[in-house]
């Protein structure tokens, strides 16, 4: 296992076009996490999944954003109508079950919008 | 809301040095866990150190420790005998137990510069 992918690995769109990232997990893990992260900023949480079931959403993740994770498996992240507030650095990780287990984070998708 | 805070923006240490990093947090918890990430140029966050905080040891991993002060909720990162590779972000991160399990809160990140 190659750890968490992500693809693509950069994404420049023009305002108002609607994007798509996909995650392909650690396969034993079960859960799944979705992140931003901005210039000079940490982290800030999304979403995520435990198995197929979309188990927390923040309030960052307004209507125009959705995510799945059909199967369990991989997820996608798709944003709709894109703003160019969107711009940001879109991480993934994934866990096992436990909170005393880590994320592993893949290497993220880079959004530009213009 | 839980809340992380890291003070210094910014850290520079000679290479073979040690540094400390700093983070404070808030929360009304008693069970929790404390994470210290790094995240090179190339961006991938990868796991430094985590600590339980039901544990009184401070947690160890080879050249990384951490001074877990839970009563003045002060988590702190050293790093010994630092090296070139050490130079990063690092990131002090919180996760609760409780209701929001899947929420990994980050503070905003201390730069490492380590100089040869």
């Amino acid at each position: 296992d190659t750890g968490v992918s992500q693809n693509p690995r950069h994404k420049i769109t023009k305002r108002g076009q609607n994007v798509t990232f996909r995650c392909d997990p650690i396969s034993e893990h079960n859960r799944l996490y979705w992140y931003r992260q901005t210039l000079g900023q940490g982290p800030e949480f999304l979403t995520y999944f435990q198995n197929e079931a979309q188990l927390e959403k923040s309030r960052l993740l307004s209507d125009r954003f959705s995510a799945e994770r059909p199967k369990g498996s991989f997820s996608t992240l798709e944003i709709q109508r894109t703003e160019q507030g969107d711009s940001a650095m879109y991480l993934c990780a994934s866990s096992s079950n436990g909170a005393n287990y880590g994320y592993t984070f893949g290497s993220g998708t880079r959004l530009t919008v213009v | 809301a839980q809340t992380v805070t890291q003070s210094q923006p910014e850290m520079s240490v000679q290479e073979a040095e040690t540094v400390t990093l700093s983070c404070t947090y808030d929360t009304s918890e008693s069970d929790y866990y404390l994470f210290w990430y790094k995240q090179p140029p190339s961006r991938q966050m990868i796991l430094v150190i985590r600590q339980e905080a039901y544990k009184q040891q401070n947690a160890t991993e080879n050249r990384f420790s951490v001074n877990f002060q839970k009563a003045a909720k002060s988590f702190s990162l050293k790093i010994s005998d630092s090296q070139l590779g050490d130079a990063a972000m690092y990131f002090c991160a919180y996760r609760s137990l409780g209701g929001s399990q899947g929420n990994l809160i980050f503070g905003k990140g201390t730069k490492l510069s380590v100089k040869p």
